[in-house]
């Protein structure tokens, strides 16, 4: 089946810093990459949707100076989380799929923890 | 290694109920949920089990045993609206989520 990794599981940083997250599709071609934020028992807010070679797609409320979005690859998007706050502490899930409206594989996600 | 495990696709009948598996194999259990995704859209979260026994919520209820590394979600009177996949995701002892496949579900009028 169809393998999400995302790196790396978890991270403390300091506030101000700037934390990058990897999403990497190992077994697949992913032209379309999304990035959620998810609060603890909560929906997956969706943050933005990248196409390989493009610009991400942001939603209405998320930062795109703040939240920085690479997907220079057909199997590798980031995410750079820049100058953290304690509020942008949160686990960030990153799915993949093969065209922007297919099937979506999800990663473990990432456990961000700004102090 | 860590597994979940989840049908496919199921078809029901609208008004009818469906009750969709979910077998995990994973290290550690720090608890399970189920999400409904429609084409196109994010995931939406349904439940949260992390004790035995079973969840409800309206229409929908999730049941969950520990021992048997095996939950449930149940869906009662049917609409259509619910045609959607059904994600099982697992938190394990390290706070990652471990994904199924997902359920598409069909129904039908």
């Amino acid at each position: 089946g169809a393998v999400v990794s995302q790196h790396p599981s978890r991270v403390i940083c300091k506030s101000g810093t700037s934390v990058k997250i990897e999403c990497r599709s190992l077994d697949f071609q992913a032209t379309t990459m999304f990035w959620y934020r998810q609060f603890p028992k909560q929906s997956l807010m969706l943050m933005a949707t990248s196409n390989e070679g493009s610009k991400a797609t942001y939603e209405q409320g998320v930062e795109k100076d703040k939240f920085l979005i690479n997907h220079a690859s057909l199997t590798l998007s980031t995410l750079t989380v820049t100058s953290a706050h304690p509020e942008d502490s949160s686990f960030y899930i990153c799915s993949a799929s093969e065209t922007e409206f297919s099937e979506q594989y999800f990663g473990p996600g990432t456990r961000l923890t700004v102090t | 290694g860590q597994n979940i495990d989840q049908p496919t696709e199921m078809t029901a009948t609208e008004g009818a109920i469906v009750q969709i598996n979910c077998t995990y194999q994973t290290s550690g259990f720090n608890g399970l949920f189920w999400y409904q995704q429609h084409a196109g859209e994010a995931p939406t979260f349904l439940s949260y089990n992390v004790l035995d026994g079973l969840e409800e919520k309206g229409r929908f209820s999730s049941f969950l045993s520990r021992s048997k590394g095996y939950s449930y979600l149940l869906l009662k009177e049917l609409q259509m609206k619910d045609s959607a996949s059904y994600l099982c995701a697992v938190m394990d002892s390290n706070y990652q989520l471990i994904w199924g496949a997902g359920t598409k579900l069909i129904i039908k009028p």
